[in-house]
């Protein structure tokens, strides 16, 4: 089993639509969540990061629940320029500063 | 806003060959990572610095190498090169205060 895991999609949605991504972890213990993008053969691009609290940033909300070790993002109002593989990040351990990834899901945002 | 550099962007070795990828963190940020993305996989951490010194280390083979220099920047040196060495070479950077880490562009290493 991955540490990180996510639903590999593809995701196809219309312009316009609001999807959903859901992440899970398996170390309880793990402190920092992040949600990246990377379009093909490029470098990682960070996102925004996730707090137990939730965040938004524009038409992007992350929502973190500890208690289900899972990790969400939302996208509303998806546009052709979302079409990327979204993956969830998350730092295992406060020791160390590596950056665990899911596999990525892929998603593709159709005229 | 200033990104991270790698150099180069594309390399191709002979099997058994050595290779040193380069890495120019963000201004500021003093801790460097390194992470190799096969293809079809997600990046896997090899190896960080964290003012010059080795601060983590992941799945980095015994055939590979890194530091980091008294300008942040950070090397590394792959020797004896393998078929399955062939991948996406990324540096990200942070400061030490923080778990956000940028990526580079990425060096993508081809061996033949």
């Amino acid at each position: 089993r991955k540490e990180v895991e996510q639903d590999p999609g593809p995701f196809n949605v219309p312009e316009g639509a609001t999807v959903a991504f859901n992440c899970t972890y398996s170390n309880s213990a793990s402190q920092s969540f992040f949600w990246y993008r990377q379009d093909c053969r490029k470098e990682p691009k960070l996102l925004m990061s996730v707090y137990s609290s939730g965040n938004e940033d524009g038409r992007f909300t992350a929502q973190l629940n500890r208690a289900s070790q899972y990790i969400s993002l939302l996208i509303r109002d998806s546009k052709l320029s979302d079409s990327a593989t979204y993956l969830c990040v998350v730092n295992m351990d406060t020791g160390r500063r590596a950056l665990t990834f899911g596999s990525g899901t892929r998603l593709q945002v159709q005229p | 806003a200033a990104g991270v550099i790698q150099s180069p962007r594309h390399l191709i070795k002979e099997k058994r060959e050595t290779a040193t990828l380069k890495c120019y963190p963000i201004p500021r940020h003093d801790t460097v990572y390194w992470y190799q993305q096969g293809p079809g996989q997600d990046p896997q951490f090899l190896i960080s610095f964290y003012e010059k010194m080795q601060s983590d280390k992941g799945s980095i083979p015994d055939r590979f190498s890194a530091q980091q220099f008294s300008d942040y920047h950070s090397e590394l040196n792959m020797s004896s090169l393998e078929l399955g060495d062939s991948a996406l070479y990324f540096c990200a950077s942070s400061k030490d205060d923080s778990y956000e880490q940028y990526f580079g562009p990425g060096t993508r290493l081809t061996v033949t």
